[in-house]
């Protein structure tokens, strides 16, 4: 079972086009969830982390939010250069130290002009 | 100029033949860990490290082996490859300072096992 799931696994958008990205998770003891940046054959490429239910950060045309169980990337008239896939990952605690961290599979985002 | 570099970029070997992966950072941080990247199965953690000395396994270590004996090094060790373990490999170093917890990524290493 996977620990995050990300949603829509595909997004096209036009041009100017607002939409959202959804992660949604099952990891207990949640000590940071992160949203990357991958462009093809490249490493992800960080954007944010979260910490608290309510936080939210922005950056340029991306703006970051996060709840009890999910998170959302909201992407504001966006350009065809932010086309990449998003990768959301979580980071699960462990007592006083970090456990693992968990990847979401991704949303590919294409941005047409 | 901050960065996580790994070597070989491109490796093609065949089953069974011992590999080690270099992983380096200059950020003296002191998480570090190791991923692979499969087509439709995302990113998945194989070890990681909290310190030298320190390691733990992923979600993902059976076939690998790691050892941190200094900071800056993580290398990955494939004792003896088979052909499922062909992937992408991401060796990442974190800064795990209070409030701004930011991971920074290498450039990949693409292994073929044949």
């Amino acid at each position: 079972e996977d620990q995050v799931t990300q949603s829509p696994e595909a997004l096209r958008l036009q041009e100017g086009e607002s939409s959202s990205l959804n992660c949604s998770y099952t990891v207990s003891g949640l000590r940071g969830l992160f949203w990357y940046r991958q462009d093809p054959g490249k490493g992800p490429e960080f954007l944010f982390t979260l910490y608290s239910a309510g936080e939210e950060k922005e950056k340029e045309r991306l703006k970051a939010t996060l709840t009890k169980k999910e998170s959302f990337l909201h992407i504001t008239a966006p350009k065809p250069e932010d086309s990449a896939t998003y990768l959301c990952a979580v980071q699960e605690g462990r007592g006083s130290t970090l456990g693992r961290l968990y990847f979401g599979r991704g949303t590919q985002l294409t941005v047409w002009p | 100029e901050a960065q996580v570099t790994q070597n070989p970029r491109y490796l093609i070997t065949v089953t069974g033949k011992k590999l080690t992966v270099t992983c380096s950072q200059n950020m003296n941080h002191e998480y570090m860990s190791w991923y692979r990247q499969d087509p439709g199965l995302g990113l998945r953690q194989i070890y990681y490290s909290m310190n030298v000395e320190v390691t733990d396994k992923g979600d993902v270590p059976e076939g690998y082996k790691v050892s941190r004996k200094e900071k800056r090094n993580f290398p990955l060790i494939l004792e003896s490859p088979s052909p499922n373990q062909t992937s992408l490999y991401f060796c990442a170093s974190r800064n795990q300072g209070v409030g701004q917890d930011t991971q920074y990524f290498g450039p990949g290493t693409r292994l073929t096992v044949l």
